[in-house]
Order: structure tokens, then C-alpha cells, then sequence
């Protein structure tokens, strides 16, 4: 079946621009996460959905950054007036999730295969 | 705040040996961990989950152990080939935390 999709691909911006990255998880997947990674890095959370609950934005490094996720399904990252420390892949995953404790379900995480955004 | 380190940035070994990844944590008590691989230019891939209540588990050439008294993971790749190069991450509950990765390279 289809597994998560992130769009566009690449993204190539100014700097002071505002950016919005697209996911689409797995369908019936209720968990959804962002997460970014900078060259050589490892991978930094940035939010997490859960159902209906409300999200965990305890990982946005700045209120430039926001998210949401209609109906439960499709998710968009938004990036406003980007720096050039923006600059990284930016990878989304969903999980079957469960409950609405973190730390309480235990499903793997099926990632995208990201965006990577360049800011000059 | 919750901490998870893999104690190589990048290793290095022969095509048929075995390599061992450690993973260590603090400031948590993980009811699981799981470990992933990353590709160049990819998202992570669910390889494995171990729970706290076991002491190993296997898939393949692959195992993991799970030691809570150490606060230690190991993931071991058996027979390794060329082909299991890449970069293998460990993650705590909820993949909220994940360590920076291991590089690992299979050398023929």
C-alpha cells in the first residue's frame, strides 16, 4: 500500500520568506510527527498529532514555526520568515498510534522520505 | 530532560563479522526502545522494538538486548554484509527522542 508522502521534495527559498511543507500519511494512521534532521545530525521533534487530542509542540524551536492537521489526515509544517538555520530535511512519520499517553503504545513509525529545504 | 547517546559516530568493519551498536539512555525508564535504519537520502525504517520486559530479541541476523540496569541497548548485526551499511538509530517511546545515529560500514 502507499506509505507516507512529503511535498514538495526539495525546497529552495530566501531568506525572510514564509515556507509550507506538505505530509500525507498512511491512511487510518492516527499519530502523526514532524521531525527535522540537519546535516549530520541526528533526528530533532518538532510536533506530535494524536487523534483529536491537541498536539505536542513542545518540540518547535520558535513561534516561526506552526502546524496543523485537517481532519485527522494531512498535515502542513509552516515555516514563517525562514533563516538560513532552517535549512534541513524535514521528515514526517505516522504510526497506527494509540491512546493518548505518550509513552504508552508501542507501534513503529513509518517516515517519508522528507523535504529538504534550503534556505539562502 | 530524557537522554539517549550511541556511543559511535561511525564503525567501521569486515564483511562476515558481527557489529555491535550501543545505545544508552538516562533520565527515563523505557517500558521499549526501538532501532531503525537510515539510507543517504531517506527517512528512518522500523527494524526492531524490544520491550523492558525482555532480554533479547531477533529477526533474521539481527538482535537486540535490553538491559534496564545498565540502561543500555545492544543491536548486533550477525554475518554482516556490505549491503547493511548505513546508519542505525535507537529511539525511546513515542520516537520522540532519538539518538544521532551510528554510521556503519560493511567493508568487503
Amino acid at each position: 500500500g502507499a506509505g507516507v508522502s512529503q511535498s514538495p521534495s526539495n525546497k529552495v527559498t530566501e531568506k525572510g520568506k514564509d515556507v509550507e511543507l506538505r505530509c500525507d500519511p498512511i491512511s487510518g494512521h492516527t499519530a502523526l510527527y514532524w521531525y527535522r534532521q540537519s546535516l549530520g545530525q541526528g533526528l530533532e521533534f518538532l510536533i506530535y498529532f494524536q487523534g483529536n487530542s491537541a498536539p505536542d509542540k513542545s518540540g518547535l524551536p520558535s513561534d516561526r514555526f506552526s502546524a496543523e492537521r485537517t481532519g485527522g489526515s494531512v498535515s502542513t509544517l509552516t515555516i514563517q520568515r525562514t533563516q538560513q538555520e532552517d535549512s534541513a530535511v524535514y521528515l514526517c512519520a505516522s504510526s497506527p498510534g494509540g491512546g493518548t499517553s505518550l509513552g504508552d503504545y508501542y507501534n513503529e513509525q513509518f517516515f517519508g522520505p522528507g523535504t529538504r529545504l534550503t534556505v539562502l | 530532560s530524557q537522554k539517549i547517546e550511541q556511543n559511535s559516530e561511525a564503525l567501521n568493519i569486515q564483511e562476515g563479522k558481527t557489529a555491535t551498536l550501543t545505545c544508552n539512555y538516562t533520565n527515563y525508564s523505557p517500558a521499549y526502545l526501538q532501532w531503525y535504519r537510515q539510507d543517504p537520502g531517506r527517512g528512518p525504517v522500523f527494524l526492531l522494538l524490544i520491550r523492558e520486559n525482555e532480554k533479547e530479541k531477533r529477526k533474521e541476523r539481527l538482535k537486540v538486548t535490553f538491559d534496564t540496569t545498565l540502561k543500555q541497548s545492544l543491536f548486533h548485526i550477525t554475518a554482516s554484509q556490505p549491503a547493511d551499511s548505513a546508519t542505525y538509530l535507537c529511539a525511546l517511546p513515542g520516537g520522540l527522542v532519538f539518538g544521532k545515529g551510528t554510521r556503519l560500514s560493511v567493508i568487503a
